[in-house]
């Protein structure tokens, strides 16, 4: 089975914090992203990532910086959190072949305070 | 461009009904995917279906069945004989082909919120 894990399900952190999120899988997909699913929003995504050292902004990147060092990690790093980035973080990934699903994360819960 | 609608933002029924969740999309291509993805109380969506643009024979796995019908540019999702476990969001998505692979190229609706109720 496809794994993809976040670090962490709950997260609280202070405005102005550096916050980072972690998203690990284990089926050698090429690619990963970062989503966020706010009430009534549904899924947006944030920066995605096609290999090593690459990414590629979506839909909302503003606040939002990646890392990708490595095949199997992906991060997402809130520079400097604000109150308006509380949502859930969803992690996902693919192989890069042409539509296939994407496999994600159990999200990750993050609160600004 | 394109585009999903759920037009249901919450359904409630009993335990034992049958329910059908709504999915219309819009899109300029000729190929496309359509995915469905469960995400219950834990967080993580589970994949559910994909299907391609050029196959429109519905399907059904067990209480789980699809209509794609691509003159009314739907993808319907119908449990029959719900259950309580079938609590959760549902996200009905689409893949263009020029958009390449994977989630990148996935538009989800907003999900409908289904409750069943025991």
């Amino acid at each position: 089975d496809v794994k993809v894990t976040q670090s962490s399900r709950y997260l609280v952190k202070r405005t102005g914090e550096k916050v980072f999120l972690e998203c690990v899988q284990d089926m050698d997909h090429e690619n990963m992203f970062w989503y966020r699913q706010d009430p009534g929003l549904g899924l947006r995504l944030i920066y995605f990532s096609y290999d090593v050292k690459m990414k590629e902004k979506g839909d909302i990147p503003e606040g939002y910086s990646v890392s990708r060092e490595k095949k199997e990690r992906f991060s997402l790093i809130l520079e400097s959190a604000s109150t308006n980035q509380t949502s859930m973080y969803l992690c996902a990934s693919s192989y890069r072949r042409t539509n296939t699903e994407a496999f994600f994360g159990q999200g990750t819960r993050l609160t600004v305070v | 461009a394109q585009k999903v609608t759920q037009a249901q933002t919450e359904i409630s029924v009993v335990e034992k009904e049958d329910v059908t969740l709504d999915c219309v999309y819009e899109t300029r291509d000729t190929t496309y995917y359509l995915f469905w993805y469960k995400q219950p109380p834990s967080g993580e969506l589970v994949f559910l279906i994909r299907r391609n643009s050029f196959d429109e024979q519905n399907e059904i796995s067990g209480r789980y069945s699809w209509n794609f019908q691509k003159s009314t540019s739907s993808f319907n999702f119908t449990i029959t004989a719900s259950q309580v476990v079938d609590s959760a969001v549902y996200f009905c998505a689409l893949s263009e082909e020029t958009t390449g692979g994977g989630a990148d190229g996935l538009t989800f609706g907003k999900g409908t919120h289904l409750i069943i109720q025991p």
